[in-house]
């Protein structure tokens, strides 16, 4: 079972529309969760971290934390072609030596 | 966020020869470096950890002897991939974190694109 996994996609979604991206997690004792953006060719990005159950918004990304349930989501409002990319979920635990695991990655294509 | 370099950004090279390729941290001290790669298709993959003056620490599977890592600096990291064969090619990408990093935020170089021939 991998620790950390996404559908791959590709998530096709109309410009405008809200796409929305699942993570879950197999590691408890995770403290930490990112989403990067990551073109291709290129390095990622960090979009959000968040650290505590609930919603955190910046702009037009929201991240959705649930720890009980080991789950993290990433909503993308008004989705512009700009946004069509990998999007990496990635989950830290301090006491396993500060090292982010990431997931496999979900495709995310929007179309004008 | 961080401001990271990688150099060169892309490289090719014949199969056999030794490839080196640096990292930069332009406005923070890495204490600590982390090295991936990524493969076309799938997602980063840790290679090894490193602290400033001290021997990295590498994940299972990826043998120190191939690929060395050195972090003399806190701001500059070299991963240098020795005797290099086509599978070998892949993205490496370096992320320090550092004494002015927000909490454990790793932020990414911009990557180096190998290619063995």
């Amino acid at each position: 079972q991998k620790e950390v996994e996404q559908n791959s996609g590709p998530l096709s979604v109309p410009e405008g529309a809200i796409a929305s991206l699942n993570c879950t997690y197999s590691d408890r004792g995770s403290q930490s969760f990112f989403w990067y953006r990551q073109y291709s060719g290129k390095s990622p990005e960090l979009i959000m971290s968040i650290y505590s159950n609930g919603d955190k918004e910046d702009g037009r990304f929201t991240a959705q934390l649930n720890k009980a349930s080991q789950y993290v989501s990433l909503l993308i409002r008004d989705s512009q072609p700009s946004d069509s990319a990998t999007y990496l979920c990635a989950v830290n635990n301090w006491a396993a030596g500060n090292k982010l695991t990431f997931g496999g990655g979900t495709r995310v294509l929007v179309k004008p | 966020g961080a401001v990271v370099s990688q150099h060169p950004s892309w490289v090719i090279c014949k199969s056999g020869t030794s490839v080196k390729i640096e990292c930069r941290s332009l406005d923070f001290q890495a204490t600590t470096m982390f090295w991936y790669r990524q493969f076309p298709k799938q997602s980063l993959m840790l290679m090894a950890t490193s602290n400033e003056g001290s021997k990295a620490t590498y994940e299972q599977g990826v043998e120190k002897d191939k690929f060395l890592i050195n972090h003399a600096s806190l701001t500059l990291s070299t991963l240098t991939v020795t005797s290099a064969h086509p599978e070998d090619s892949s993205f490496y990408i370096c992320s320090p974190t550092g004494l002015s990093g927000t909490t454990d935020t790793q932020y990414f170089g911009p990557g180096t694109r190998l290619t063995v021939l």
